[in-house]
């Protein structure tokens, strides 16, 4: 069974403070791993995805690493406006039972940037 | 990116009673996922629609509790039918459209009472 376990739960840092959030997971096969932003009272709104192990993307002061056990979402010099939650989800080559192209998810990161 | 509009966006249902939430997309695509978030929870993948067959359930999740219809390339339902308190979350519609991925409309949430 895939699983995606994220840490921590939630994080508190000051505006400037950089920091990484993980996202470890097992999956028979990995076709993608995503991250996604989910703000109060929205769907989670996409920001990466990663195919292979030592992969690595960036959007302004985000960015992603991939290694075969986890992923890892760095944020660097955090504004108030990056608070969200963060979801990490897998999508893998073989699902038993159901669909074949869902996704898993963890339970997110619920990220706090104090001004 | 394809935008889904979802409706409602929120709604309050007595128990034994059922709700039907709508996706609606801007584009045509193959398939759609309906996903629940209950509290705390991550989100859950519910079934996969695809248009001209039967939606594909995950395991823990019935058609007769969730009946999906997907009647065309840009608009699929979900009912809640029979609905408890339990089954208080949001639900959520997500397409592919190839790479990068999956997005995501803004949700139901959905309170029984």
């Amino acid at each position: 069974e895939d699983q995606v376990t994220q840490s921590p739960e939630a994080l508190r840092l000051q505006e400037g403070e950089s920091s990484s959030l993980n996202c470890s997971y097992t999956v028979s096969g990995l076709r993608g791993l995503f991250w996604y932003r989910q703000d109060p009272g929205k769907g989670p709104e996409f920001l990466f995805t990663l195919y292979s192990a030592g992969e690595e993307k960036e959007k302004e002061r985000l960015k992603a690493t991939l290694t075969k056990k986890e992923s890892f979402l760095h944020i660097t010099a955090p504004k108030p406006e990056d608070s969200a939650t963060y979801l990490c989800a897998v999508q893998a080559v073989f699902r038993s039972g159901g669909g074949a192209d869902g996704l898993t998810f963890g339970k997110g990161t619920h990220l706090i940037i104090q001004p | 990116s394809a935008v889904i509009s979802q409706k409602p966006s929120r709604d309050i249902c007595q128990r034994g009673t059922s709700l039907t939430i709508q996706c609606q997309v801007d584009s045509q695509v193959t398939m759609m996922f309906w996903y629940r978030q209950q509290p705390g929870q991550s989100l859950t993948l519910i079934a996969t629609a695809n248009q001209g067959s039967e939606a594909t359930y995950e395991s823990g999740f019935v058609i007769d509790k969730f009946p999906i219809s997907r009647p065309n390339l840009t608009f699929s339902t979900l009912t809640v039918s029979n609905m408890s308190p339990e089954d208080s979350s949001i639900y959520l519609c997500s397409v592919v459209e190839g790479r990068p991925g999956y997005t995501f409309g803004s949700g139901t949430r959905l309170t029984v009472v």
